[in-house]
């Protein structure tokens, strides 16, 4: 059972428009729920995290809104940059940071 | 910020050779280290867990005796492909999570390539 579905599997933004990814997540034990930026042929790095305890997260252009009642969190991208092409993951864990679960990636691609 | 270096960055093989990966921590101690695949335009898939100490908890389809995992020291683990074949050809990317919790911090990711 995937435990965290990840939407749309690819995004084209025009540059300084707002891209916006999806997840939703099966675990209510689950406590932490970061986006990975990953540049082609690099690991994934961390953008921005979100607690269940709040709604949003912002931080710089990127904001995390959060609905713990529809199980769903979302990446916000505002004045989408063609530096911002990239693949984004979102995940979840539990607290012990033992496992993270990974969406199945957005490829974004904005043009200039 | 705490950074997990892996090295090498790319590597191309021939069938049948063994082939070690090596993922460290460089300013912070990890007890715990994670050993990740990643298929061309897919997501990571977790391959095992490195535990420092003990032996390695590896996931439901992984063949622990094809990647050998060996956390040798509170800043290295490494990951050893053996008897490679091309299917194994793959991003292998590692990652440890900051001392608390968190963040979890990946290394750049190693490019195997077995001929």
């Amino acid at each position: 059972q995937q435990q965290v579905k990840q939407s749309p599997q690819s995004l084209i933004v025009q540059k300084g428009g707002i891209s916006i990814i999806n997840c939703a997540y099966e675990n209510t034990a689950f406590d932490y729920f970061p986006w990975y930026q990953q540049f082609p042929g690099k690991g994934p790095a961390l953008l921005i995290a979100i607690r269940p305890d709040v709604s949003e997260k912002k931080e710089g252009r990127f904001t995390i809104s959060f609905n713990k009642s529809a199980k769903q969190f979302s990446l916000h991208i505002m004045d989408s940059q063609p530096g911002d092409s990239a693949t984004y993951f979102c995940a979840a864990t539990l607290g012990n940071f033992n496992k993270f679960y990974f969406g199945s990636g957005t490829k974004l691609n904005v043009k200039p | 910020g705490a950074v997990v270096s892996q090295h090498p960055s790319r590597v191309i093989c021939k069938s049948g050779t063994s082939v070690k990966i090596e993922c460290r921590s460089l300013d912070f101690q990890a007890t715990t280290m994670f050993w990740y695949r990643q298929f061309p335009k897919k997501s990571l898939m977790l391959m095992a867990t490195s535990n420092e100490g003990s032996k390695a908890t590896y996931e439901q389809g992984v063949e622990k005796d094809k990647f050998l995992i060996n956390h040798a020291s509170l800043t290295l683990s490494t990951l050893t492909v053996t008897s490679a074949h091309p299917e194994d050809s793959s991003f292998y990317i590692c990652s440890a999570p900051a001392l608390g919790g968190g963040e979890l911090f990946f290394g750049e990711g190693s490019r195997l390539t077995v001929l």
